[in-house]
C-alpha cells in the first residue's frame, strides 16, 4: 500500500460544478500537507497548504482528518483553467524526514 | 521574479553520454532538490541538499550525482546515460519544509 494515496480520475465535471477530491495518508506521524497543481507538460505548483483548521482560498478549500488520515480539496464553480493534475504532498518526520508526493488526481472540466 | 531556472529545456543523449542539468534559484532558499517525474510513477526524489555544502541520496540515486555549487546552484549529473534514466526531471527549492517548494520548468531528458 502507498503511504500517500489519491483516487486517479479522471474526474469530469461541467462548469459551474462542485468537485472534491481525497487523499488519504497511512502514517500518522505526518506533520504537515500541501495541495499542489499541475498542468500538462508543465511543472507542479503549488495551491495551497492544508492547515488543521481548514482553510479556503477563493474557490478552493482544503480540510485535514487528523483522526481518518486524509486531507481533502473542494473546488467550487469549477472553470475551464482547474483542468489539471492535482497533487497531494505529506510530510513526516518518523525514520527520518521525507516528503511524499501522490500520483495525482486528473481533473477535466468541460465547457 | 525568476524563481527556479533550469537548463537545458529538452535534451536527447546516446546511451553512455554524459550530461549535466544546471539548475538556479533566486529566492535565498536553503534546500534544493532532484526529482524525476515518470508517467504512472509519480514524483521520485533523486538527491537532495538540505543546506549549502551537504548533499544527501533520495529514493533513486544510482546513476546521478550532484553538486551544490553554492546556496543558488544545484546541479544533476548522469556520468553514462540509460535509456531508463529517459524521463522529465525537475529541480526545486523551499525555504523550509513548513513552505512547500518551487519547481523549475523541467528538462525532457531522452536517452536512446
Amino acid at each position: 500500500r502507498k503511504e500517500v494515496e489519491q483516487d486517479p480520475g479522471p474526474f469530469n465535471v461541467p462548469e459551474g460544478a462542485t468537485v472534491a477530491f481525497n487523499c488519504t495518508y497511512s502514517n500518522s506521524a505526518s506533520q504537515s500537507f500541501f495541495w499542489y497543481r499541475q498542468d500538462c507538460r508543465k511543472e507542479p505548483k503549488l495551491l495551497m497548504s492544508v492547515y488543521s483548521s481548514g482553510n479556503e482560498d477563493g474557490r478552493f478549500t482544503a480540510q485535514l482528518n487528523r483522526a481518518s488520515q486524509y486531507i481533502s480539496l473542494l473546488i467550487r464553480d469549477s472553470k475551464l483553467s482547474d483542468s489539471a493534475t492535482y497533487l497531494c504532498v505529506v510530510n513526516r518526520q518518523t525514520g527520518g524526514f521525507k516528503t511524499i508526493f501522490g500520483a495525482g488526481t486528473r481533473l477535466f472540466v468541460k465547457a | 521574479n525568476a524563481g527556479v531556472t533550469q537548463t537545458p529545456k529538452f535534451q536527447v543523449l546516446k546511451t553512455g553520454q554524459s550530461m549535466t542539468l544546471q539548475c538556479a534559484q533566486d529566492m535565498n532558499h536553503n534546500s534544493m532538490y532532484w526529482y524525476r517525474q515518470d508517467p504512472g510513477m509519480g514524483l521520485r526524489l533523486i538527491y537532495y541538499s538540505a543546506s549549502e555544502g551537504t548533499t544527501d541520496k533520495g529514493e533513486v540515486p544510482n546513476g546521478y550525482n550532484v553538486s551544490r555549487l553554492n546556496k543558488r546552484e544545484f546541479s544533476l549529473r548522469l556520468e553514462s546515460a540509460a535509456p531508463s534514466q529517459t524521463s522529465v526531471y525537475f529541480c526545486a527549492s523551499r525555504y523550509t519544509a513548513d513552505y512547500g517548494y518551487t519547481f523549475g520548468s523541467g528538462t525532457r531528458l531522452t536517452v536512446v
